[in-house]
């Protein structure tokens, strides 16, 4: 079976300062896909990274970066310079070859205070 | 850019009442999903369909129904709302591994 888990139900930090989300996998497939969506206020789901199981670079993308390890079934999602306009629900997600379905950790809610 | 569509933000329905959520995407991908989200729960799954006529139980399908009489278009349906099904309801479309959401309905049952 596929699982996602996020451990961090809630985080708070101070704007400015990094901050981490945490991700672990399981999953049987030996090909599957990694995503991050980020859920603001507003509610809807914006899509910030896929990555599929062959490709274990690390990822920079402005003030985001993605830190994907096969050894560890983990793909961490870390902030830097946090701002407040991060202040969201982030959801790590898996898909895998072999089912259609998508499945999702239960959310990290991160808030970024002045 | 994909577009997937739902027919409200926001709905207020009574207990009881037949409840329609629709969803619309204009990409011609065969496979789209209903999910709905809960505080603490994530996103789960309630029915998905990968043709014309298709459907799939997800995780949760109890008190839920879908109909998909053309492509682009997969609709939920409550048959008596109630209370419990009080959340926030995301529709997706997807093409290989990449699911595009529209932006939900928060629909609140009295």
């Amino acid at each position: 079976a596929q699982k996602v888990t996020q451990a961090q139900t809630e985080i708070s930090v101070v704007e400015k300062e990094d901050v981490t989300l945490d991700c672990v996998y399981e999953t049987r497939d030996t090909t599957y896909y990694l995503f991050w969506y980020k859920q603001p206020p507003s509610g809807e789901l914006v899509f910030l990274i896929r990555r599929n199981s062959f490709d274990e670079q690390n990822e920079i993308s402005g003030r985001y970066s993605w830190n994907f390890q096969k050894s560890t079934s983990s793909f961490n999602f870390t902030i830097t310079a946090s701002q407040v306009v991060d202040s969201a629900v982030y959801f790590c997600a898996l898909y895998g070859g072999g089912s259609e379905k998508l499945v999702f950790g239960k959310g990290t809610k991160l808030t970024v205070n002045p | 850019d994909v577009k997937v569509t739902q027919s409200s933000r926001y709905l207020v329905k009574r207990t009881g009442e037949k409840v329609f959520l629709e969803c619309v995407q204009d990409m011609d991908h065969e496979n789209m999903f209903w999910y709905r989200q809960d505080p603490g729960l994530g996103l789960r799954l309630i029915y998905f369909s990968y043709d014309v006529k298709m459907k799939e139980k997800g995780d949760i399908p109890e008190g839920y129904s879908v109909s998909r009489e053309k492509k682009e278009r997969f609709s939920l349906i409550l048959e008596s709302a109630s209370t419990n099904q009080t959340s926030m309801y995301l529709c997706a479309s997807r093409v290989e591994s990449e699911q595009f959401f529209g932006p939900g309905t928060r629909l609140t049952v009295l």
